[in-house]
């Protein structure tokens, strides 16, 4: 069974940094291309990066280029999401996810809460 | 990257049919064959109904079912049940990236 858990949320003020971790169980990791979408309160989801089975190819969304930076460790069957320069507008629940051609299989989310 | 774009409500009555519409353009739904739609439970992580605009995961009723035409995709829910009430997503790839509709609040009447 494919299973997916985020760490790594919490509150941090703007412009601070957080690292966002998904470990991963139930299969073959290295063999997947990984997903990070967020979700404000209340609001829709978004797609925010994700990155290749070996992590040579990485894409991001507009907002989050040069801020945000997506990595994986296939030894550790982990994904990561570095935030820095954080923003109140990067408050949201954090999900990690299995891709084929879209989020396939998703985590139960970890909560970015960005105030002063 | 503008979201696709999804009417913000739906509802019909157990045992109705609903259909929602997704309205990209042709640089992500028009393009590629790859829509999926979510659908998402107050409080929880999405789960995924359907890929590649009509299949369905294993596990997911046939009373899911997806199409599109042109810029257009769809979901139709047939035969509504109360646990069906649930916002629902799509998303397209869009060359590299993908892009995620701005959800429909189904309601059972």
């Amino acid at each position: 069974e494919v299973h997916l858990v985020e760490s790594g949320g919490g509150l941090v003020q703007p412009g601070g940094s957080l690292r966002l971790s998904c470990a991963a169980s139930g299969f073959s990791f290295r063999n997947y291309w990984m997903t990070w979408v967020r979700q404000a309160p209340g609001k829709g989801l978004e797609w925010v990066a994700n990155i290749k089975e070996d992590g040579s190819e990485k894409n991001y969304v507009d907002f989050v280029k040069g801020r945000f930076t997506i990595s994986r460790d296939n030894a550790k069957n982990s994904l990561y999401l570095q935030l820095n320069s954080l923003r109140v507008e990067d408050t949201a629940v954090y999900y990690c996810a299995r891709e084929y051609w879209g989020p396939e299989y998703w985590g139960q989310g970890t909560l970015v809460t960005v105030s002063s | 990257q503008s979201a696709l774009t999804q009417p913000p409500s739906a509802s019909g009555s157990p045992g109705q049919s609903v259909a929602i519409s997704c309205t990209g353009t042709s640089s992500d739904v028009g393009r590629y064959n790859y829509v999926s739609w979510y659908q998402q439970h107050p409080g929880k992580a999405p789960k995924l109904m359907i890929y590649e605009v009509s299949k369905r995961p294993s596990g997911v009723p046939d009373r899911f079912s997806g199409s599109k035409s042109g810029n257009t995709a769809s979901l139709t829910v047939s035969g509504l049940q109360a646990e069906d009430e649930a916002d629902y997503y799509c998303s397209s790839y869009a060359g590299s990236t993908y892009v995620f509709g701005t959800g429909t609040k189904v309601t059972v009447l």
